[in-house]
């Protein structure tokens, strides 16, 4: 059974710090990893979906990559502001099963 | 812009109800998901659906049931609610196929007194 795990679970830092967020999952055999963001008592937003072939994804001042054979992903997130403050997801998408499995997510404060 | 709207924010029920959680989506996407959410387990998948009147189970099927009679709408319906089941319920979407993007709406958060 697929498991993704997140660390750190939480992380505070201040404006301006560029930050890595980690991703890390058991079953290479995956379609696609998803990042998303959530903000206290919303739903999810998605930032970047990374398809198995690719290696990286852009999104203004998030970059995230992906290594397959290795089951990681990393959420680079440059210039940090306190409107970044969050807990963001990852989630995959195995080819064992037509359904997304989560990490159980890093929650980030950005202090002005 | 994909919308996924799901029909109450907030929602309080007493025990034995039943509850209905309504999820609709306006992109014509084929795959439907229903995920809880709570605090140290993370979210995890209740039902999905990959087309009309299809439906498979999650990891927690037990105590819900589903019902998808249009593509658009996919209902997450709790037959006798108890107090375990107070938690975030998070509707998504995408397209059929394992390549594509999975859209979440808003969150309802069920309390079960």
């Amino acid at each position: 059974k697929q498991e993704v795990t997140q660390i750190p679970a939480a992380l505070s830092v201040p404006e301006g710090e560029n930050l890595v967020l980690n991703c890390s999952f058991t079953d290479s055999a995956i379609y696609n990893l998803q990042w998303f963001r959530q903000d206290p008592g919303k739903g999810l937003t998605s930032l970047l979906l990374i398809q198995s072939s690719q290696r990286e994804q852009t999104s203004g001042r998030l970059n995230a990559s992906l290594d397959k054979s290795s089951g990681r992903s990393t959420l680079y997130i440059a210039a940090s502001q306190p409107g970044d403050s969050a807990t963001y997801l990852c989630a995959v998408f195995g080819n064992a099963g037509n359904m997304l499995t989560f990490g159980g997510g890093t929650r980030l404060m950005v202090k002005p | 812009d994909v919308k996924v709207t799901q029909s109450s924010r907030y929602l309080v029920k007493r025990t034995g109800e039943k509850v209905f959680l309504e999820c609709v989506q306006d992109m014509d996407h084929e795959n439907m998901f229903w995920y809880r959410q709570d605090p140290g387990l993370g979210l995890r998948l209740i039902y999905f659906s990959y087309d009309v009147k299809m439906k498979e189970k999650g990891d927690i099927p037990e105590g819900y049931s589903v019902s998808r009679e249009k593509k658009e709408r996919f209902s997450l319906i709790l037959e006798s609610a108890s107090t375990n089941q107070t938690s975030m319920y998070l509707c998504a979407s995408s397209l059929a196929g394992a390549l594509t993007e999975a859209f979440f709406g808003q969150g309802t958060r069920l309390t079960v007194v």
